[in-house]
């Protein structure tokens, strides 16, 4: 089966600037997950959907972060606009089912530079 | 405090070694509790998962959960140079909708 797809793989951006990535996960899967890797650290969940509705986004900077999931499929998280310390990678991942033990599958993430 | 302790390391072993990788938490909420391996520049894949406590094995790998210590800790035997990666904790408390929380994870390095 196909993998998470996310793109870009990598952004350099300045400080102020907005930016945009893309997840398409794996088919099937209701459950999407956005997370922020930054260095060092391990992942931490932003925002998690199932199908095109939202489960916790408690941890999103919603000032700033936003994201959608149309149609139930594919999905964008948005910056704007962007500060040093969201420099990180961004890890999409998803899941057939949306707790226990339902194992998620994470994409290779976009790393984002904010300068 | 965090809720998910673990050591960075980096942890430095030879070939052939048996490695111990742990992790703390505070919440006895958790029931599930997962070890995900990373390699750089890669996402997350899932090594083992296990439900509540009790010992898994599944090849060179063996989790254990402790819960009344509240610590959990992967063992892998026979260690290779392709086991050089970083190794994350994670756990959830519930059934439904409840975040997979993570360690910060623990570098491992095996030298041939």
């Amino acid at each position: 089966e196909a993998g998470v797809a996310q793109s870009p793989r990598y952004k350099i951006i300045e400080k102020r600037q907005s930016v945009a990535f893309w997840c398409n996960p794996i088919s099937g899967h209701a459950t999407l997950y956005w997370y922020q890797q930054i260095l060092g650290q391990g992942p931490k969940l932003l925002i998690q959907f199932q199908n095109n509705g939202v489960v916790d986004d408690s941890q999103l900077p919603k000032d700033r972060f936003s994201a959608e999931r149309l149609k139930g499929v594919d999905s964008t998280l948005k910056i704007q606009p962007a500060k040093l310390e969201d420099s990180a990678v961004y890890l999409c991942a998803s899941s057939f089912g949306q707790g226990g033990n339902s194992p998620l599958h994470f994409g290779n993430g976009t790393r984002l530079t904010v300068t | 405090q965090k809720e998910v302790e673990q050591d960075p390391g980096p942890l430095s072993v030879p070939e052939g070694a048996i490695v111990s990788l742990n992790c703390t938490y505070s919440n006895s909420a958790f029931q599930y509790f997962m070890w995900y391996r990373q390699y750089s520049r890669k996402g997350p894949e899932l090594l083992m998962y296990t439900y509540s406590s009790g010992n898994k094995e599944d090849g060179r790998f063996t989790a254990q959960v402790d819960k009344s210590s509240k610590y959990i800790s992967l063992f892998i035997r026979d260690s290779q140079p392709s086991d050089s990666a970083t190794y994350l904790c994670a756990m959830r408390k519930g059934e439904y909708g409840n975040k997979l929380v993570f360690g910060a994870g623990t570098i491992l390095r095996v030298k041939s």
